[in-house]
């Protein structure tokens, strides 16, 4: 199975940009990178996903390697809410199927 | 659209007892997603329902292990005489299933099992 590998543990300050990294040498060509958060007692939430090019959304950024083994989530202000659980995972199209294969995350702590 | 339903948020059931949890997925959302997350550690795949069919089962899910998706629509997940090594959040999710490019999940918040 395609893995991704994200350090334990991660810490920012309040309304500082926040770089998540993961790597995810093994990827293949359609799998395409996504990331979640959880939060404490609730699910996994959407927060980015591409395949090839950087993409940005209200929540964050996604820069994604030129040879796409690696790829950085970017939080440009972090907040108090912030604070989770990140999963850098891969979608992978297999026998008919997309998997979505997580791994243990980082878990993102935020100071005041 | 209120988003995806679990029920119960909560079971504690004595060991060797079945219980069944139920899921609604967002509406027209033709896939469907089981994960099973113990403490510390990510989601783990367990199933997968595009509409009514099950395609693909984990080998986490044993014979005690079974869930549906009649008519296509909610699924439940029945777990037949349980164990402690049960004892996890159960977390259903569902996906559009229309344009590759835009697939992605939305999950439920869970039924935590606690096996006594």
């Amino acid at each position: 199975d395609a893995k991704t590998t994200q350090p334990n543990s991660m810490e920012s300050n309040e309304e500082e940009p926040v770089h998540l990294p993961c790597n995810h040498s093994t990827i293949s060509g359609t799998d395409y990178i996504h990331w979640y958060r959880q939060l404490p007692s609730q699910g996994p939430e959407y927060v980015i996903h591409g395949l090839t090019s950087n993409v940005n959304n209200r929540m964050a950024s996604l820069a994604i390697a030129e040879d796409r083994k690696s790829s950085t989530l970017i939080l440009h202000r972090a907040t108090l809410r912030d604070a989770a659980v990140y999963y850098c995972i891969l979608r992978v199209f297999t026998s008919g199927t997309y998997k979505y294969i997580f791994g243990t995350g980082t878990r993102l702590k935020v100071l005041a | 659209d209120t988003g995806v339903s679990q029920d119960p948020r909560h079971k504690i059931t004595k060991r060797g007892q079945n219980v069944t949890f139920r899921c609604d997925p967002i509406s027209e959302h033709n896939r469907l997603y089981w994960y099973r997350q113990t403490l510390g550690q990510g989601p783990e795949f367990l199933t997968y329902f595009q509409n009514e069919a099950q395609l693909e089962k984990s080998r986490l899910l044993s014979d005690r292990f079974s869930a549906e998706r009649p008519k296509g629509s909610f699924s439940t997940l029945e777990i037949q005489r349980t164990e402690q090594g049960d004892s996890a959040m159960y977390l259903c999710a569902s996906s559009p299933g229309r344009r590759p490019q835009n697939e992605k999940l939305f999950f439920g918040s869970g039924t935590q099992l606690s096996v006594l």
